[in-house]
Order: C-alpha cells, then sequence, then structure tokens
C-alpha cells in the first residue's frame, strides 16, 4: 500500500480564496482524522469519520471549515474565504480503529499539505 | 490547562547522550499513551505504544507511565544524529475516544 496520500503537497493562495485539501487513506482503514499542526497550537485534530461518517467536527475551527468523506477512499478539507491565520500544515491520517483493547490501532499519516494564506 | 503538556524544546545533546523525554496531563482517565516521532516535513509515525502504567522497552527506546503522577517519559539511549526529530507523546482516555496529543519537543543529536 502506498500509505496516506494527500494532495496538493504545498498550496499557497491568498486571502479569501476557496481551499481544497484532498486525502486517500490507506485502503482498509475505517477511520479518517484530520489535523492542523502550528507551532503555536501542535497537532490539533480538525474531525474523524468512522466508515465515511462524521463522528467528532468539534475541533473545526468555524463554519469556513467544512469536510466531507464521499466514499471509504477519498476526503476533503474545504476553507472557504481562507483567511492567513488558516497558514498551517494539514495532516489527513488513517487508522483501522481508535485506540483500546489489545489493539493499538495505529493511526498513519499522511506526509501533510503545506497551507500559506497570504 | 491544557489535557497534555509536553516542553516543546528545542532540546540539543551530543551524540551518544542518554535523552529523556517527558509529557504531563490532567486527565486520569487516560490509559492508553503513545510516542510518536516526526522528522522534518514528514507526517508523524508511531513510535511506542503503552497500555496503562509500567515501562515498555524497544531496542535504545525505553517508554514509561506512571499514572499516579499522570507523567510519561521516552528514554533513548546512544542517541544517534538520525534520532533528531520532534517527538508527540499522545493518549487516549478509551477504545471510543480519538488520541489528544502534545505540542511536541524538537531534538536535535550532534555528531
Amino acid at each position: 500500500d502506498a500509505g496516506v496520500i494527500q494532495s496538493p503537497r504545498h498550496e499557497v493562495t491568498e486571502m479569501g480564496q476557496e481551499v481544497t485539501l484532498r486525502c486517500k487513506p490507506i485502503s482498509g482503514h475505517d477511520y479518517l482524522f484530520w489535523y492542523r499542526q502550528t507551532m503555536m497550537r501542535g497537532l490539533e485534530l480538525l474531525i474523524y469519520f468512522n466508515n465515511n461518517v462524521p463522528i467528532d467536527d468539534s475541533g473545526m475551527p468555524e463554519d469556513r471549515f467544512s469536510a466531507k468523506m464521499p466514499n471509504a477512499s477519498f476526503s476533503t478539507l474545504k476553507i472557504q474565504p481562507s483567511e492567513p491565520r488558516d497558514s498551517a500544515v494539514y495532516f489527513c491520517a488513517s487508522s483501522l480503529g481508535l485506540v483500546g483493547g489489545s489493539h493499538k490501532n495505529e493511526q498513519f499519516f499522511g506526509p501533510g499539505t503545506r497551507l500559506t494564506v497570504l | 490547562q491544557k489535557e497534555v503538556e509536553q516542553d516543546p524544546g528545542p532540546l540539543s545533546v551530543p551524540e551518544g547522550a542518554i535523552v529523556s523525554l517527558n509529557c504531563t496531563y490532567s486527565n486520569s482517565a487516560f490509559q492508553y499513551f503513545m510516542w510518536y516521532r516526526q522528522y522534518s516535513r514528514k507526517g508523524p509515525e508511531l513510535l511506542m505504544y503503552t497500555y496503562s502504567s509500567g515501562n515498555k522497552e524497544d531496542g535504545r527506546f525505553t517508554a514509561q507511565v506512571d499514572k499516579s503522577s499522570k507523567y510519561i517519559s521516552l528514554f533513548i539511549r546512544d542517541s544517534q544524529p538520525s534520532d533528531s526529530a520532534t517527538y508527540l507523546c499522545a493518549m487516549s482516555r478509551s477504545g471510543n475516544t480519538p488520541l489528544v496529543f502534545g505540542k511536541g519537543t524538537r531534538l536535535s543529536v550532534i555528531a
């Protein structure tokens, strides 16, 4: 398996523009996570899906952010309109399950999308 | 107070040194503890996994959990320049909750 695939790897856009980040999870994984990483706040969970259904979106900063998972092999994170404070590295991760029991249910992370909003 | 606290560093050590990385947490319900390693411009990858209290050793790496003190540690023996990375602790309450990550500690091992 190629691992978690994210695109684009880098995105530079201007304030007010719509940004769409894409993720292909590892085949067979039931959970998909979107994270945002900044120096100030570290790695923050934005939203996660189980079997394509959003389970917890309490980490989504505001209504400008939305995420979808139309099928088991694809998810998007959209920011509309984008603002300079959205500049960060956005990671997608997938796992077989949540941590628990005898299973570590390791999360596998993609390479990230580095977003810069000017 | 954040649920998980981790000193961001940076921490710089000479090659061969023993490195100690630590996290404290406030939620006594955490049961599953992990350490992820993140190389520059890469995604984090799982390094160590521990359930409840105790120690776990894997090669040069040892993870310790002290639930009474709400304190976890990662020790790296005979550190190498290839260990230079950011180390993030992560923990979870149960099988129905996602991981909570620390901010990460940036480590540099100087040859």
